[in-house]
């Protein structure tokens, strides 16, 4: 159990345009979900976090207007890259949590390129 | 910013042998978890130590938390090529909020 999938895997998406990356517990209901970007041979880094039904909880240093997070459901969170740059070309990693468990359960990640 | 800080970044051995990785933490944790990361993919959970427990054991992985030192250790022991992977641990400080350290890169050489 507790399996989150995301989609797509990977895209390849033209400077300006804007992309959609999806997170979904898949067998349970996600209260909570994380959002990580990692970078080659770095750690991942918590760009936001986000409870279904309410606004999502930036980082420091996170453009809130740039990461559109929607957190619809107890199972679809969604982070939408606006206007993507070369510099946000990342590894884009979602994570779920039940909510009185301390376990967070993680997506497969999306690799985004931005040519 | 990040909590932990893992050492060493690094790690190459040859199979059969034991592999021990060290994370170090800069504030009081809830718990302290470690993930495997293969490269280009997701994030796999290998054990969660909470700050009152001192040592987990999964299979062959044991894990440590020195709370006094703020730090924890993992080793995996009779390493396989299959084990070649990142490793990182990560602290959850309370409000659900987890920080990762900078991870081990473990290479292990059939």
């Amino acid at each position: 159990g507790a399996v989150v999938s995301q989609h797509p895997s990977r895209v390849i998406c033209k400077s300006g345009t804007s992309v959609k990356i999806e997170c979904r517990s898949l067998d349970f209901q996600a209260t909570t979900m994380f959002w990580y970007r990692q970078f080659p041979k770095q750690s991942l880094m918590l760009m936001a976090t986000s409870n279904e039904g309410s606004k999502a909880t930036y980082e420091q240093g996170v453009e809130k207007d740039k990461f559109l997070i929607n957190h619809a459901s107890l199972t679809l969170s969604t982070l939408t890259v606006t206007s993507a740059h070369p510099e946000d070309s990342s590894f884009y990693i979602c994570s779920a949590s039940f909510e009185v468990t301390d376990t967070q359960y993680f997506g497969p990640g999306t690799r985004l390129t931005v040519l | 910013s990040q909590q932990g800080e893992e050492d060493p970044q690094a790690l190459s051995i040859q199979e059969g042998e034991n592999a021990t990785m060290n994370c170090s933490y800069k504030t009081s944790i809830n718990n302290l978890q470690w993930y495997r990361q293969n490269s280009g993919r997701g994030l796999v959970h290998l054990i969660l130590i909470r700050s009152n427990e001192r040592e987990k054991h999964s299979g062959r992985l044991r894990v440590t938390l020195d709370t006094s030192k703020k730090s924890s250790s993992l080793l995996i022991t009779a390493s396989r090529a299959a084990d070649t992977a990142s490793y990182f641990c990560a602290t959850d400080t309370g409000g659900f909020k987890t920080i990762f350290g900078a991870g081990t890169r473990l290479f292990v050489k059939a």
